[in-house]
């Protein structure tokens, strides 16, 4: 059974640019989250999906923040215009639907910088 | 806001000796906890969970603990590997919901 997989695995843009991440949860996985990663510090919860809807978004940072996930399958994460502190790494997590113990899996991230 | 903190950063130990990390919390909402390992280019993997009803559990080489009045978990590995040098993570969530709050995380490094 394959992960969850994300793409690209590294990013690297200029300030001001546009840059969108993918994330592909484990097949049949209903529960999709974004988390995030800056500088070595904890790791931060920034928006959970069930299939198509957005369950909580308690963590977006902002507006420049743009999550979708298209009919329940692979999500993308949007960050325009970039700025320096959305560096750090994009992680996608999916769990089955049913109760929250239910283990989330994690995919490799994505590391952005932005210069 | 960091509600789970992990003040150790790292954390070395001679292999075959017990790895002991730390983790304390500041909300008393949190009733799940659980330990995620990861190493270097990959995602963080589930290790190890403890209900809040629960002072302790154990799966092999790994033993989690839970002290609700202090607010502090720890995780115990006897004996510790090589193969055990990564960077842990300790998470917790409410009931309420299923997103995790995590630590700033703790690198072990066993030394042969």
């Amino acid at each position: 059974e394959a992960g969850v997989t994300q793409f690209p695995s590294h990013s690297v843009i200029e300030k001001g640019q546009t840059v969108t991440l993918r994330c592909d949860p484990i097949s049949g996985h209903d529960n999709l989250y974004w988390y995030r990663r800056v500088m070595g510090k904890e790791i931060k919860f920034l928006l959970h999906f069930v299939k198509e809807s957005k369950q909580d978004e308690s963590g977006m940072p902002n507006n420049r923040f743009l999550a979708e996930r298209t009919g329940g399958t692979y999500s993308t994460l949007k960050v325009q215009p970039a700025e320096l502190e959305d560096s750090g790494v994009y992680f996608c997590a999916s769990s089955q639907v049913g109760h929250r113990y239910n283990e989330q899996f994690f995919g490799p991230g994505t590391r952005l910088t932005v210069l | 806001d960091q509600q789970v903190k992990q003040n150790s950063p790292s954390l070395s130990v001679q292999e075959g000796r017990i790895s002991i990390l730390n983790c304390d919390y500041t909300n008393s909402m949190f009733d799940y906890f659980l330990w995620y390992k990861k190493y270097p280019a990959e995602g963080p993997t589930f290790l190890i969970s403890i209900s809040s009803i629960k002072d302790k559990n154990e799966d092999g080489r790994f033993t989690v603990f839970l002290n609700k009045s202090a607010k502090h978990l720890s995780l115990h590995i006897v004996p510790s590997q090589p193969g055990d040098s990564a960077v842990y993570f300790c998470a917790a969530s409410t009931s309420n919901d299923y997103k995790l709050s995590f630590g700033a995380g703790t690198t072990v490094t066993v030394r042969a």
